[in-house]
């Protein structure tokens, strides 16, 4: 089944910085999803972007998509300690109704 | 609204012994189902998925089985415990259709077996 790749694997930098993380994955896909998850919670949904959208913006968020490279980017912008967490993102797997994660991205943000 | 209750949060378990974790879904109908395991520092593995009532999909082959006996309830099950089964389980539902919806996660169950 096809899985993204997220790169960095981990990632810190100071408060008020942006961070930046990337996926990568392997077949074409109609939607792509990025999640947070806080050291030892569940996953909690951020972003979906589709197959026919090149950018979307949620508050401090912002993540592209470029199918012809089969990535996508999630920006966080101005970040805040609160931010620390792994971040992951999800591509559609094969019963078509299920997502198959990345390894994750796990960030730091320092005060 | 919708929200999805999991537990236990966390679970000791001796190798051998039976495992049940139950989670359900309110406020919505017909979602579909999954069961995810995490190893420490990993991303997500799907364990089960369910469209339906008795409706399971198994993604590996596990020393688990999972079973959905009412609309709204999933639960992840074992006979004996190994020690490889530890881990993070996580439940989580979606609107059922194409894909294009995304997860709500339960909170996760820690379960170490030792």
């Amino acid at each position: 089944s096809q899985q993204g790749e997220e790169d960095p694997q981990a990632l810190s930098i100071q408060e008020g910085e942006n961070a930046t993380m990337n996926c990568s994955y392997k077949t074409s896909i109609n939607n792509l999803q990025w999640y947070r998850q806080n050291s030892g919670r569940g996953l909690v949904h951020l972003i979906l972007i589709r197959s026919n959208e090149r950018e979307k913006h949620s508050g401090r968020l912002r993540v592209t998509l470029d199918t012809s490279k089969k990535s996508s980017s999630l920006l966080i912008t101005a970040s805040r300690a609160a931010d620390t967490a792994s971040y992951f993102c999800a591509t559609p797997g094969n019963y078509g109704q299920n997502f198959v994660f990345g390894p994750g991205t796990r960030l730091s943000v320092l005060p | 609204s919708q929200t999805i209750h999991q537990w236990p949060a966390t679970l000791v378990q001796p190798v051998g012994s039976p495992l049940s974790l139950e989670c359900t879904v309110e406020g919505t109908s017909n979602p579909n189902l999954y069961w995810y395991r995490q190893a420490a520092g990993r991303g997500l593995q799907l364990l089960f998925y369910s469209v339906g009532i008795g409706q399971i999909s198994s993604e590996v082959p596990q020393n688990l089985s999972a079973s959905r006996p009412q609309d709204r309830q999933f639960i992840l099950s074992s006979k004996k415990l190994l020690l490889s089964d530890s881990g993070f389980y996580l439940c989580a539902w979606s609107v059922p259709g194409t894909g294009n919806y995304g997860y709500t996660f339960g909170s996760g169950t820690r379960l170490t077996v030792v």
